[in-house]
């Protein structure tokens, strides 16, 4: 596609059941990271992906966060058992091959709303 | 690990005006500073970078000054348009690779009165 495209746009959810976030990134791009913006919050990293693998888990907030990878593309970021703390909005970003100084681009995000 | 200030969280200026946005880090391993402008609504996009073998940095109205002895950097916007008014974000990377190693700051949000 164009750019990096996430779904759902918004997600109402009620506290307690389980989300799955989906990202799929700029063709070719090997590199894929998950933020979460909280309001008034700047951009807080949660994971990072190199192709299917992913080096850097130091960010997930806890294990009911967890996030998969599969043929190096598409992305999902699941919530277990959803608190209202996690109402965020969720943003992807990918980028070429992960390097120093490569831009990121990101998706439009998903409005996480824990009822 | 690394840790980004960033002031002020919030800036107002009338336009044609110019405003100067700071931001502080704490690793002097740190060699790459972007800065990402987010209007509302929208998704962050890069607007600027900076890396640490040079001091300033231009584009149009747009500049980037990087002080890698005091350990800060600001964005500079002169003449400043409404279409100006957004949240700017600065970043700074210290890891050989990777955004991984990307720390944000929280954000300045600046409104460009008319």
């Amino acid at each position: 596609g164009a750019g990096v495209s996430q779904s759902p746009s918004n997600k109402v959810t009620e506290k307690g059941k389980d989300v799955e976030l989906r990202c799929d990134p700029i063709s070719g791009h090997t590199a894929l990271y998950w933020y979460r913006q909280s309001l008034g919050q700047g951009l807080e990293f949660l994971i990072y992906f190199q192709g299917n693998s992913a080096p850097d888990k130091s960010g997930l907030p806890s294990d009911r966060f967890s996030a998969e990878r599969t043929g190096g593309s598409v992305s999902t970021l699941t919530i277990q058992r959803t608190q209202q703390e996690d109402s965020a909005v969720y943003l992807c970003a990918s980028s070429f091959r992960g390097g120093i100084n490569e831009k990121l681009f990101f998706g439009s995000g998903t409005q996480l709303s824990v009822l | 690990g690394e840790n980004v200030e960033q002031h002020p969280s919030t800036l107002s200026v009338q336009e044609g005006d110019s405003a100067v946005i700071k931001c502080t880090y704490s690793d002097s391993a740190s060699n790459y500073f972007p800065w990402y402008k987010q209007e509302l609504g929208k998704r962050p996009q890069l607007i600027i970078d900076i890396r640490s073998n040079v001091g300033e940095k231009k584009d149009q109205r747009i500049a980037v000054t990087l002080n890698k002895t005091a350990k800060h950097f600001s964005l500079h916007i002169t003449e400043t348009q409404p279409e100006d008014s957004a949240v700017y974000f600065c970043a700074a990377s210290n890891s050989g690779g990777g955004a991984d190693g990307l720390t944000f700051g929280k954000g300045t949000h600046l409104i460009i009165q008319p």
